[in-house]
C-alpha cells in the first residue's frame, strides 16, 4: 500500500461512453502524474499537476481529459476512445521541494482499461 | 532527447541464482537513476536510485552502480528468490527541476523455485 489508490481498478468501456478514472494521494503530496503502460511500451507520461495547475501535457490527444480539483484527488475524463487506448492507466504522486535533486514518485496500482 | 534501453524479457531464473539486468541510457547533462520494480496487481515502486555518477544504490540486496563512462545502470542481485518475481523498470530524471521520468520498457523476471 503506498498511500495512492485507485478507482476503478478494471474498466471496459465502449467507444461512445464516457468514463472517469479517480485518482486518490494520502500522503500529503502536491504534484500529481498520469502515466500510461502499455504491453512493451514505456510507460509514457501523459499529464502532471503542480500545486492543482497543469504543468506538462505530453501531446495527449483530446480524448483524454485531466482535471485536478485539489491536491489530494486527480482524475482522468475519458470520451469517445479508440481500441489502441486499451492499457494501464497509472496514477503517482509526490511531493515536489525546490532545489531537491529529486523527489520520489509513488504509483497507485493502476485502472486496467480495455476499450472495445 | 532522453531515452533508456534495458535487457529484454522474460527472464526466468532458478531460486538462488545470480541475477543481472542490464540497463543503459542517453540522456543530457547528469541524470539521476532508478530502478522501479512491479508485483503483480500493483503500482510501480522505487526499488533503488543514484543521483551521480559512482554511486551505487541498494535496497533488498539489490544492488545498482551509476556508470557515466558506460552510461549504464545495470541491476544485480546475488541470489534471487521466488518473491522477487515481478516487472523491473530502468528510468531516469533529467535533474532539470521538472521531475520527468523516462522509464525503459521493462524486464519481467520469473524465478522457479
Amino acid at each position: 500500500e503506498t498511500g495512492v489508490t485507485q478507482t476503478p481498478r478494471h474498466l471496459v468501456m465502449g467507444m461512445t461512453n464516457k468514463k472517469s478514472l479517480k485518482c486518490e494521494q494520502h500522503l500529503g503530496h502536491n504534484a500529481m502524474y498520469w502515466y500510461k503502460q502499455s504491453a512493451k511500451k514505456p510507460l509514457e507520461l501523459m499529464f502532471v499537476y503542480s500545486l492543482e495547475e497543469r504543468v506538462e501535457n505530453n501531446s495527449v490527444p483530446s480524448r483524454f481529459s485531466p482535471e485536478c480539483p485539489n491536491s489530494s484527488h486527480l482524475f482522468l475524463h475519458l470520451h469517445t476512445l479508440q481500441p489502441e487506448d486499451s492499457a494501464l492507466y497509472l496514477c503517482a504522486s509526490s511531493r515536489r521541494e525546490r532545489g531537491a535533486v529529486y523527489n520520489e514518485q509513488f504509483f497507485g496500482p493502476g485502472t486496467r482499461l480495455t476499450v472495445l | 532527447g532522453n531515452s533508456v534501453t534495458q535487457m529484454e524479457g522474460p527472464v526466468t531464473l532458478s531460486e538462488e541464482a545470480f541475477l543481472t539486468i542490464n540497463c543503459t541510457y542517453t540522456a543530457t547533462g547528469y541524470p539521476s537513476l532508478f530502478w522501479y520494480v512491479q508485483y503483480p496487481g500493483e503500482g510501480l515502486q522505487l526499488l533503488l536510485k543514484a543521483t551521480k555518477a559512482d554511486d551505487k544504490g541498494s535496497n533488498k540486496g539489490f544492488e545498482a552502480t551509476y556508470r557515466k563512462e558506460t552510461t549504464s545502470f545495470h541491476l544485480e542481485k546475488g541470489s534471487v528468490q521466488v518473491s522477487d518475481s515481478a516487472v523491473y523498470f530502468c528510468a531516469l530524471s533529467d535533474n532539470f527541476g521538472n521531475e520527468k521520468l523516462t522509464f525503459g520498457t521493462g524486464t519481467r523476471l520469473t524465478i522457479i523455485p
